[in-house]
């Protein structure tokens, strides 16, 4: 299963862009790239998902170069509700999550 | 409309006793997946089940737990002779498990705490 690895914690100001980038070096063809996003007491919920280039959904981007050995979740002017942890996961379509320790997202008043 | 449900949402229960987790995941979805997280850390997947096909088990961390699920509906957890590390959250998710990749959907799990 590929590995991801992310930031452990991203600090942003309300209205600004924030883009959190996520490694995959081992990914394999028939893999896509999920991100989830997990408020403390919630289950996950699914922000996006992608193959290749780039994704733009209501609520955010995903960009993915063209060797896909990483991505980069773009979330377009955050607020105080988007402080939560976000999960970057990579595998086959209808398999099992593999899930890391994700980024924790802190938005500053 | 409804989304995945599981209860109890909390659960604290003495080291050695049995315990039981629902979950009723969303009318329609053939996918159902059992995930646990511990404090702090991503979800470990324990188990799938896929329409009629035989469970996918490979997560289970030991013979104590086992899960049945009844059709394409509910399904429970069960956890034989608690130990204090079965202490975490257990999410629950189902899907449509279209080819087109149907993202699972979660439930906000039952918090596990093993005195």
């Amino acid at each position: 299963l590929a590995k991801t690895t992310q930031p452990i914690s991203m600090d942003s100001y309300e209205g600004q862009e924030v883009n959190i980038t996520c490694s995959h070096n081992n990914i394999a063809t028939n893999d896509y790239i999920t991100w989830y996003q997990q408020f403390p007491s919630q289950g996950p919920r699914f922000i996006i998902q992608g193959y290749k280039t780039k994704v733009t959904n209501e609520v955010a981007s995903l960009f993915i170069p063209a060797d896909r050995k990483s991505s980069t979740l773009s979330l377009p002017r955050v607020s105080l509700s988007d402080t939560a942890v976000y999960y970057c996961l990579v595998g086959a379509l209808n398999t099992p999550l593999v899930f890391g320790k994700g980024t924790r997202l802190s938005v500053i008043a | 409309g409804a989304g995945v449900s599981q209860s109890p949402s909390n659960k604290v229960t003495e080291k050695g006793k049995d315990v039981e987790l629902r979950c009723d995941p969303i009318s329609g979805h053939t996918a159902l997946y059992w995930y646990r997280q511990r404090l702090g850390q991503g979800l470990e997947f324990l188990i799938y089940f896929q329409g009629n096909s035989a469970p996918d088990k490979s997560g289970l961390p030991s013979d104590r737990f086992s899960a049945e699920r009844t059709g394409e509906s509910v399904s429970t957890l069960t956890i034989q002779r608690t130990q204090q590390e079965d202490s975490a959250v257990y999410l629950c998710a189902s899907s449509l498990a279209l080819a087109t990749g149907e993202p699972q959907h979660f439930g906000d799990g039952t918090r596990l705490s093993i005195l």
